[in-house]
């Protein structure tokens, strides 16, 4: 099976940096992929990784350990815009699993002022 | 704004009611989705078109019916739901089913909020 773990809820304040974990376990692997998903939005894309390391873009940037079966997105200086949810997936290599997405519960980040 | 959009945005109907969930997109992309979104779940992959063809139906019941007349329209029909059924219905695009050495991430529409009474 397919396993995406993630913390279901986080909070922080503005201007703060803030990580976000995600672990999987998955018969095999083509890249992970971060959501944002604002409340009552479509989730948009943010990030894709594929090879162990950083990937930046302006505020947000995620991280990969393709040995770990570990990613973070981390967010700094936190805007209260950021306040949603936070996807993690995953996508499959092999057999029934190529090219789908596996997708995490969220992590639900509330941004105080 | 992500280019695929979903009618109707909200939905409420009987349990013998017959419905359908229509979705377009405007970004010129080979392969469609539905998802299914409950509280505090994963999303769930319901089915899968690619160029118009469906190539996966992830054990879906009966009940739920796509139909994909061309590569920018999706539908989704409905038929005798349960009130389990009730969630957020996404539909989803992306340039192809195999993503290959891209990014190839999808592109959501807003959704359709249906409510089973």
């Amino acid at each position: 099976g397919q396993n995406i773990d993630q913390p279901t809820e986080m909070t922080a304040t503005e201007g703060a940096i803030v990580q976000i974990n995600c672990t999987y376990q998955t018969s095999g692997f083509n890249g992970l992929f971060w959501y944002q998903q604002h409340a009552g939005e479509a989730p948009t894309f943010l990030s894709y990784n594929v090879l162990d390391g950083l990937e930046e873009k302006g505020r947000f940037s995620s991280f990969l350990s393709r040995s770990k079966g570990y990613s973070y997105l981390l967010l700094k200086e936190l805007q209260m815009k950021d306040s949603a949810s936070y996807l993690c997936a995953v996508r499959g290599d092999r057999g029934s699993t190529l090219g789908r997405l596996y997708f995490g519960r969220g992590t639900q980040l509330t941004v105080w002022p | 704004e992500t280019g695929v959009t979903q009618t109707p945005r909200h939905l409420v109907m009987g349990m013998t009611n017959k419905k359908s969930l229509k979705c377009e997109q405007h970004l010129g992309h080979n392969a469609m989705y539905w998802y299914k979104q409950s509280a505090k779940k994963p999303l769930e992959l319901m089915f899968v078109y690619s160029l118009e063809e469906r190539v996966e139906n992830n054990s879906v019941p009966s009940r739920f019916s796509p139909e994909c007349p061309n590569s920018s329209h999706l539908f989704l029909h409905l038929h005798t739901l349960q009130p389990e059924d009730s969630a957020l219905y996404l539909c989803a695009s992306s340039q192809d089913r195999w993503a290959g050495g891209g990014a190839g991430e999808l592109f959501f529409g807003e959704g359709s909020r249906l409510t089973v009474l």
